[in-house]
């Protein structure tokens, strides 16, 4: 089966280090979101790109966070810097609407900024 | 903007039925998801509704009524492996499609 591939896996920094996480989308797919979890806010969506062009980052905060496709095998979310607060499940997701409407989620990155 | 309501955590007996609810107000409406997470792992997407009425894949139906903002999941013969927490998602405009609006998720325990 197709999936979304993400690393790392788990993540440790302390806080003020640059943390980068990485997600390949599935092949074809032409819409990419990152979303993050936490047990207070649940699943918050924080930018998604089509066809590689940002679409909507307004979920996330602009001072630390920045989300790119360098190409279409990859996208990246670093935060820089890192605090506490942003110690989450980070998954990164893929679809395209002309392969259905489920989109698929990658195994996430849990991140954790002591 | 979107509001989405499920309960917290449901419990039922293998072999059960168990009926999850979800209620929504929103700006914009493009079709309503459910998804599944075992505790760990990532959501898995289970059905979509975009117009009114039952979709019925296996053990799991969903149905959908937009004039009330109302969804339910709908788990058949329950089975150890369906514990796990149901994330109800309310799809965004055509313009804006897959940005998906979760609610908080609804912990299902399926006891023996």
């Amino acid at each position: 089966d197709a999936r979304v591939t993400q690393t790392p896996r788990h993540k440790v920094t302390e806080m003020g280090q640059e943390v980068t996480m990485r997600c390949q989308p599935i092949l074809g797919h032409n819409t990419v979101f990152w979303y993050r979890q936490t047990m207070m806010q649940g699943l918050e969506l924080l930018a998604y790109f089509r066809n590689r062009a940002p679409l909507d980052d307004s979920g996330m905060p602009k001072d630390r966070f920045s989300a790119e496709m360098p190409d279409a095998t990859l996208a990246t979310l670093k935060i820089q810097p890192s605090e506490p607060r942003d110690s989450a499940v980070y998954f990164c997701a893929s679809g395209s609407r002309n392969q259905g409407w489920g989109y698929t989620f990658g195994s996430g990155t849990r991140l954790t900024v002591v | 903007g979107q509001n989405i309501d499920q309960p917290t955590e449901m419990t039922a007996t293998e072999g059960a039925i168990v009926q999850i609810n979800c209620t929504y107000q929103t700006s914009g409406f493009n079709g309503l998801f459910w998804y599944q997470q075992h505790a760990g792992e990532a959501p898995t997407f289970l059905s979509y509704n975009v117009l009114d009425g039952l979709e019925e894949k296996g053990r799991f139906s969903s149905f959908l009524s937009r004039s009330k903002g109302y969804s339910y999941l709908l788990l058949k013969e329950l089975q150890m492996k369906d514990s796990a927490s149901y994330l109800c998602a309310v799809g965004g405009t055509t313009d804006s499609w897959g940005k998906l609006q979760f609610g908080a998720g609804t912990q299902v325990v399926v006891t023996p």
